[in-house]
């Protein structure tokens, strides 16, 4: 089952624009993983956020937490027409797996 | 190239079929995930390996399911008795676990599809 929900399913804009994606979740995790996935193709991590960390930059993605909320966002700052791909947060829920989301189709036009 | 691999990528194979995919891990990893993707769904956790023991197994593993890491190396995931509705995305990770519950690299999946 999955573990929570992406918002917007969907989003377009255009190059040069940020992005904004947000995910909840339903319990107690460890850390929380945003990962990137090119259509049909394996998934590329994008960055990694403790429960006890409530923000951390990569480049031009930044990522927050907020556990009281059980929910977190991740910004792309700039966005270019390579970052068009599915986004997906993935949650520990305290166990050794991972359990994902439902995605967020971003799409950037140049 | 350092990461994970899967191989085949692509797999067609008709119902009732056997099929049998290999993931070989980064080479340092001592863990190894299987998990299964469906059409506009994000990956499902399937089973996964600390070095050569399966420590757990989803339900959705049915018994026709039965993953392999003989050598705490690579990994086989074989399906006996393919039904269409094992159609999806399989999906390999690793990881190198120190207690933190690090990061899962995965591989670029082998897509299955039962006629």
């Amino acid at each position: 089952s999955q573990q929570g929900e992406e918002d917007p399913q969907a989003l377009s804009i255009q190059e040069g624009e940020n992005a904004t994606m947000n995910c909840s979740y339903k319990t107690s995790i460890n850390n929380l993983q945003w990962y990137r996935q090119n259509s049909g193709r394996g998934l590329v991590h994008l960055i990694l956020i403790r429960s006890n960390e409530r923000e951390k930059h990569s480049g031009r993605l930044r990522v927050t937490l907020d556990t009281s909320k059980k929910s977190s966002s991740l910004l792309i700052t700039a966005s270019r027409a390579a970052d068009t791909a599915s986004y997906f947060c993935a949650t520990d829920e305290g166990t050794d797996k991972l359990i994902f989301g439902t995605g967020t189709r971003l799409q950037v036009f140049p | 190239d350092t990461g994970v691999s899967q191989n085949p990528r692509h797999k067609i194979t008709k119902r009732g079929q056997n099929v049998t995919f290999r993931c070989d891990p980064i080479s340092e990893h001592n863990r190894l995930y299987w998990y299964r993707q469906t059409l506009g769904q994000g990956p499902e956790f399937l089973t996964y390996f600390q070095n050569e023991a399966q420590l757990e197994k989803s339900r959705l593993l049915s018994d026709r399911f039965s993953a392999e890491r003989p050598k705490g190396s690579f990994s086989t995931l074989e399906i006996q008795r393919t039904e269409q509705g094992d159609s999806a995305m399989y999906l390999c990770a690793s990881s190198f676990e120190t207690g933190g519950r690090e990061t899962q690299y995965f591989g670029p999946g082998t897509r299955l599809l039962v006629l």
